[in-house]
């Protein structure tokens, strides 16, 4: 089945440093979406990428999207303690003819020491 | 983006039992989705819950311990049946994006614990 691996799966960081995760999807996605879980809470959309090599930035966060629409990346510059959870990305294409379905990578679980 | 009322937060049930999650949106929706998320897990897709129809279930989720309800376009409920303590999961609800957002946006989640 469709699978969307995450690596790493934890990461600890001193607040100031940078963060990446990345997203490996086995099939071609048709987007890719980007979520935020605090720790016991739910998951929160931070964006989604639709267009191959696409780079979107929100403030400190760049989000990129593989030319081949396989892999996408999540950075994040100069952490903050308020970055602390687990980010998520999760692949939008057609399961099996359901376009509406999103796949959940692994997640990173990302820690910030101030 | 919609705003999702989830209840029960959390409960604590006996084996063999079972439990009913209830979702309400505050507008009208297509599609939900059910999720589960172990403790420190990933998020897993048990259904896709359309209006009027039955909801359609993903590979390792069979009706009978999962049924869905779908009344109404706001509503929506997942029961756990003869529940076990590999039952123990955060049960998530989740609409998609309306017209001015892609996103997800997930109900609180039902945290169950079978004892």
């Amino acid at each position: 089945g469709q699978q969307v691996m995450q690596i790493p799966q934890y990461q600890h960081v001193q607040e100031g440093e940078d963060f990446t995760t990345y997203c490996n999807s086995s099939t071609t996605l048709s987007n890719i979406q980007w979520y935020k879980q605090r720790p016991g809470g739910h998951p929160v959309f931070l964006i989604q990428l639709v267009k191959s090599g696409e780079v979107k930035k929100q403030k400190r966060l760049t989000f990129q999207f593989g030319e081949a629409k396989k892999n996408s990346s999540l950075h994040i510059t100069a952490t903050q303690t308020t970055d602390v959870g687990t980010y998520f990305c999760a692949g939008g294409g057609n399961y099996g003819g359901a376009t509406n379905k999103l796949i959940f990578g692994t997640g990173t679980l990302l820690a910030v020491q101030p | 983006s919609a705003v999702i009322s989830q209840k029960p937060s959390r409960d604590i049930c006996q084996r063999g039992t079972s439990l009913t999650i209830q979702c309400q949106v505050d507008s009208q929706v297509t599609m939900m989705f059910w999720y589960r998320q172990q403790p420190g897990q990933s998020l897993t897709l048990i259904a896709t819950a359309n209006q009027g129809s039955e909801a359609t279930y993903e590979s390792g989720f069979v009706i009978d311990k999962f049924p869905i309800s779908r009344p109404n376009l706001t509503f929506s409920t997942l029961t756990v049946s003869n529940m076990s303590p590999e039952d123990s999961s955060i049960y998530l609800c989740s609409v998609a994006g309306g017209l001015h957002s892609y996103g997800y946006t997930f109900g609180s989640g039902t945290r169950l614990t079978v004892v």
